[in-house]
């Protein structure tokens, strides 16, 4: 069965660094999602991507975060100036029509740790 | 604005024994429900939806409009049913998935 697949698995990085967090989504799948989990709460939205642009954004999602397509498989969340509050696991997600219902399918996320 | 409430944190049952985890909502729309379950060191995974009206290895949800509920529902529980639980809702059409705290299963032999 095709699985959205991420990278790292674990990224550390000193605070005010950029850093790339990469996902290969489902092949066919035209949507695509970032959400982020803080230890110990609740899984919550960032962004959609659709067509090449951002469909929809949360109020977490600001000025520091970029999301991109480069090539016709990855999709990637750039945290340009990381906080420490930043620290979280990261999942990416893809779906194909949402006007038809279909479901979102999750990596196994990258647990981002900022020192 | 849209809500899930999932007010168990934790929740252990002996095998054997039924399970239902809770789930409340809050919409404005048209809600399309959603569990999902992380085993361990696994990715989240969907285990079913309520327009699907499913039976995946066991379990069951309705969506009761009236309560606004989705509880989500097994009559024997199995020690490999232990795992993490998640409600998520959409409104359907929309992208956006919001999730509920989650509730933490465990299954005692």
């Amino acid at each position: 069965e095709p699985e959205v697949t991420q990278t790292p698995s674990h990224q550390v990085t000193q605070m005010g660094q950029e850093v790339i967090l990469r996902c290969v989504p489902i092949s066919n799948h035209l949507y695509f999602y970032w959400y982020r989990q803080i230890l110990g709460q609740k899984v919550e939205f960032l962004v959609s991507f659709y067509n090449n642009e951002i469909s929809e954004k949360s109020e977490i999602f600001d000025d520091q975060f970029s999301v991109e397509r480069p090539d016709g498989s990855n999709f990637t969340l750039k945290i340009r100036s990381t906080k420490l509050e930043d620290s979280a696991m990261y999942f990416c997600a893809s779906s194909g029509l949402v006007q038809e219902g279909q479901p979102q399918h999750f990596g196994d996320g990258t647990r981002l740790s900022i020192l | 604005a849209q809500r899930v409430t999932q007010p168990e944190k934790l929740l252990s049952v002996f095998k054997g024994a039924p399970v239902e985890l809770k789930c409340n909502y809050s919409y404005s729309g048209s809600p399309e429900l959603f569990w999902y379950v992380q085993y361990s060191r696994q990715r989240l995974q969907l285990l079913l939806r309520h327009i699907s009206r499913e039976s995946i290895k066991g379990f069951t949800a309705d969506l009761n409009k009236g309560e606004t509920s989705f509880h989500l529902k097994k009559p024997f529980a199995q020690e490999e049913d232990s795992a993490m639980y998640y409600c998520a809702l959409n409104n359907f059409g929309n992208e956006k998935l919001t999730f509920g705290t989650g509730t933490r299963l465990t299954i005692i032999p």
